[in-house]
């Protein structure tokens, strides 16, 4: 069964604290994608990872790809209130072009 | 501004009507999907397009009919609502498989 699974599903931490959300998947995939959703708003997409070792950072955010664990983490740096968002992993299924399999999200609310 | 746009963003439904969401993007994008996103679900994909004159069913397409009318426009047609169809849509394009998603703002759909 493809299955995508995020832990924790539930974060909740201080400003200024650092702190790492996982994302394991069961498919071979080369691609992985990473997006954010605010409370009651559409998604947004964060990160788009390609290749195993692949690395992105956008401001406060680092994304990273093991396709040989089947795993990404996305590292959050020195967390502040405007970080505060629901965030999603998906991977692409190996055969299809086009269908993504999700993970549950990971809801995280930054206290100040 | 450059998207995808989705009407309605609000529908209440009585069970067994049906109505169709519309989904328009002016990005040029040759593939077009639509998701429903249930709480603790994360995304599931009812129907996607490839490219303009072709549909494929997703994960769950039970209930659902869609049509590419153009490479602009993907609607999504709820023939006899249930209220097991009641959730958020999301409508989605882009541009490649190494490109991540731009999304709708949604239709928050109920079905009573």
């Amino acid at each position: 069964e493809l299955k995508v699974e995020q832990n924790p599903l539930f974060l909740s931490m201080q400003e200024g604290k650092n702190y790492t959300i996982y994302c394991n998947y069961s498919t071979t995939s080369d691609r992985l994608y990473w997006y954010r959703q605010d409370p009651g708003k559409s998604l947004e997409s964060l990160f788009v990872l390609l290749s195993n070792g692949a690395v992105k950072q956008e401001g406060r955010l680092m994304a990273s790809l093991d396709t040989k664990a089947r795993l990404s983490t996305l590292h959050i740096t020195a967390a502040v209130h405007d970080l505060s968002a629901t965030y999603f992993c998906a991977v692409d299924v190996v055969g299809s072009n086009y269908q993504l399999i999700w993970g549950a999200g990971t809801k995280l609310i930054i206290k100040p | 501004n450059a998207g995808v746009t989705q009407t309605p963003k609000f529908q209440v439904l009585k069970t067994g009507q049906s109505m169709t969401l519309q989904c328009a993007q002016d990005m040029n994008h040759n593939s077009m999907y639509w998701y429903r996103q249930d709480p603790g679900m994360g995304l599931r994909l009812i129907y996607y397009s490839a490219s303009e004159g072709t549909t494929d069913k997703g994960e769950v397409p039970n209930g659902y009919n869609v049509s590419r009318l153009n490479k602009r426009e993907f609607s999504l047609r709820l023939e006899s609502a249930a209220p097991s169809q009641t959730s958020v849509y999301f409508c989605a394009s882009r541009q490649g498989i190494n490109y991540g998603y731009t999304f709708g703002s949604g239709t928050r759909l109920t079905v009573v």
